[in-house]
């Protein structure tokens, strides 16, 4: 099946400091890409989606200049939290669509922790 | 927007029948999905239905009536690997961006 590889799967920072988080589609192409993040015991939240070759789509209230997203080929889109801070703590994950009725792949996600 | 509306938390015993329900409001409607999450892990996809009715995989089924704006998760036999997070979530149609529920809390317990 359509697998998404994520790295890291976990990351400690200082704040102030920036983090790239990496996204793999490994066997098909991923045209977009969708980024989540996730607070402990809360929903998913679209963050934005990557677009391969062009610029990301970025949901109401995202920062686009915090949360730098890279889409440079058709298998690997990166979120980069720059000057990360204690808030931006979570748990950070991709996704991509395999077919209408085959869901969405998601990564393994990534849990940031600024400190 | 989209919003859909999910319990926060289930409760059921090991071997029982559980049924999850979500209901939505969206600016347009493309299908419901289904997808289990456990602490810490990526959501794994269940289920989808794209029509009214009952689609069954196994000791998942899920359920749709675009009349009501509701679906439902039935998840029968239950066992205790199925405590877990349950979410349902619609796609945007072109933009294909999967919008989740609030997401169910499942506990079974012995």
């Amino acid at each position: 099946g359509a697998v998404v590889s994520q790295h890291p799967s976990w990351v400690i920072c200082k704040s102030g400091t920036s983090v790239k988080i990496e996204c793999r589609s490994l066997d098909f192409q991923a045209t977009t890409m969708f980024w989540y993040r996730q607070f402990p015991k809360q929903s998913l939240m679209l963050m934005a989606t990557s677009n391969e070759g062009s610029k990301a789509t970025y949901e109401q209230g995202v920062e686009k200049d915090k949360f730098l997203i890279n889409h440079a080929s058709l298998t690997l889109s990166t979120l980069t939290v720059t000057s990360a801070h204690p808030e931006d703590s979570s748990f950070y994950i991709c996704s991509a669509r395999v077919g209408p009725s085959s869901g969405y792949t998601f990564g393994s996600g990534t849990r940031l922790t600024v400190v | 927007g989209q919003s859909l509306e999910q319990p926060s938390e289930v409760t059921a015993v090991e071997g029982a029948i559980v049924q999850i329900n979500c209901t939505y409001q969206t600016s347009g409607f493309y299908g419901l999905s289904w997808y289990q999450q456990h602490d810490g892990g990526a959501p794994t996809f269940l289920s989808y239905n794209a029509l009214d009715g009952l689609e069954e995989t196994g000791r998942f089924s899920s359920f749709l009536s675009r009349s009501d704006s509701y679906g439902y998760l039935l998840l029968q036999e239950l066992q205790m690997k199925d405590s877990a997070s349950y979410f349902c979530a619609t796609n945007g149609g072109a933009t294909n961006k999967l919008i989740f529920g609030t997401g169910t809390l499942l506990a079974v317990q012995p």
